[in-house]
């Protein structure tokens, strides 16, 4: 966990708040997602960057929007938070230099969102 | 019909018991497999990586793959109290590497 780096690590804030999640590796890998994960539904994606300028959305990425600030820096924002947006938040990371069978990601900690 | 499917459990069992955990998925074009741990309030790691069928074994965990059945199962044998986790499966829907489908996990406690 400590090459992938999330803060912070636990947030409560109000319905209409902007909220920003910020997350760093230092793994040298050039791909980066953004999944949340809410019990009985497993993780799932919201956003993923193959490098700086290429971001893509994944399949919930509705009320929420992405930086990629350099290769290392992928940050999540709640533009305006709503309780059902309280989850457990994870940044991820891959390697696509080694193609399909070096695309196993590995994780940062997690962010706990709680939206009252 | 869901992409994966897991028994979310919990599933407890006496410390040394081998373990068997599984995922079914729906769509036979899949051909990367995953298993990940997650330990309680932290983030998951990669346990096993397997490509098409067969089985891989790493230490005391093996993943099984069984492509004719879409069958995926991870086998944890002398099981410890340490191996007290959820475990996810997670399936490459293609070949670029970013599209994956996690299962819910299965909630796993060995006791001592």
């Amino acid at each position: 966990d400590a090459d992938v780096t999330q803060t912070p690590r636990n947030r409560i804030t109000k319905t209409g708040k902007r909220i920003m999640l910020e997350c760093s590796q230092t793994k040298g890998h050039d791909r980066m997602y953004w999944y949340r994960q809410d019990p009985g539904l497993g993780l799932r994606l919201i956003y993923y960057s193959f490098d700086v300028k290429d971001i893509n959305k994944g399949e919930i990425s509705d009320g929420y929007s992405v930086s990629r600030q350099a290769q290392a820096k992928f940050s999540l924002s709640l533009e305006s938070a709503i309780p059902n947006q309280t989850a457990l938040y994870f940044c991820a990371t891959s390697d696509s230099g080694r193609g399909p069978r070096g695309s196993a990601q590995y994780f940062g900690p997690g962010t706990r969102l709680t939206v009252l | 019909q869901k992409e994966v499917e897991q028994d979310p459990g919990p599933l407890s069992v006496p410390e040394g018991a081998i373990v068997s955990l599984n995922c079914t998925y729906s769509n036979s074009a899949f051909q990367y497999f995953m298993w990940y741990r997650q330990y309680s309030r932290k983030g998951p790691e990669l346990l096993m990586y397997t490509y098409s069928s067969g089985n891989k074994e790493d230490g005391r965990f093996t993943a099984q793959v069984d492509k004719s059945s879409k069958y995926i199962s991870l086998f944890i044998r002398d099981s410890q109290p340490s191996d007290s986790a959820t475990y996810l499966c997670a399936i490459l829907r293609d070949n670029y590497g970013q599209n994956f489908v996690f299962g819910p996990g299965t909630r796993l406690s060995v006791l001592p």
